[in-house]
């Protein structure tokens, strides 16, 4: 059973950079045919797709939020990580990693993590 | 980017009846359509992906229909454990997007 489980600051300065980082256990992210995304909630809201990485290291982003995200992944540690640059409040929210279904549904979540509330306040 | 539209924001529902949540894409998502389960403090689980499919372990009480832009997840005879919030989620079009939320409260 594949777990992941994110970890990071829950509290960001504005105008700083968030960094979380997600932990695969029971799976590897290096067996390749998986996607890896990153998918928020603000408070109280709905859901948002904020991008995934490949093992290979080949990402996608949503366009609302491309210039300021960058997705990695350290396959020696199975790891992946998001930055997300110049924060304000509007990126206050619970911070998911999941990973897709497979067999092409890149876009489609089965296994997540139990999320990371991120608060961004002075 | 496509907008969903989830309705009604809260159903009200007794134990044992049907509940039928709907999903409405702004533009046609094909079969492209996955149902979520989210309750309070969790992640939210897979239920349905291809409009239809239930996930690995879902009940057969859930069942997705619809394609295009119309949508629906029943829920045959509502269980205690069932009682969340409802996502869809179109994987038609890029970049993926969710509704906004069906809550199933017992009435």
């Amino acid at each position: 059973q594949v777990q992941l489980q994110e970890s990071g600051p829950g509290l960001v300065k504005p105008s700083q950079t968030l960094s979380l980082t997600c932990t695969v256990s029971g799976g590897s992210i290096n067996s390749g045919g998986y996607y890896w995304s990153w998918i928020r909630q603000h408070p109280g809201k709905g859901l948002e797709w904020i991008g995934y990485i490949y093992y290979s290291g080949s990402t996608s982003y949503n366009p609302s939020l491309k210039s300021r995200v960058t997705i990695s992944v350290d396959t020696s540690k199975n790891q992946m990580s998001l930055k997300l640059s110049s924060v304000t409040a509007a990126d206050t929210a619970v911070y998911y990693c999941a990973r897709d279904l497979g067999s092409g549904y890149y876009y489609t979540f089965f296994f997540w993590g139990q999320g990371t509330l991120v608060t961004v306040s002075s | 980017e496509i907008v969903m539209t989830q309705s009604p924001a809260t159903l009200s529902v007794s134990p044992g009846e049907r509940a039928t949540l709907s999903c409405r894409a702004s533009q046609s998502v094909s079969s492209n359509l996955a149902w979520y389960q989210q309750k309070p403090g969790q992640a939210p689980r897979l239920l349905i992906y291809g409009a239809s499919t239930r996930a690995t372990g879902i009940p057969a009480r859930f069942s997705g229909s619809g394609s295009g832009t119309e949508f629906t997840l029943t829920i045959s005879s509502l269980q205690s454990e069932d009682f969340a919030v409802y996502y869809c989620q179109q994987y038609n079009n890029w970049p993926p997007t969710f509704g906004g939320g069906t809550k199933v409260e017992i009435k």
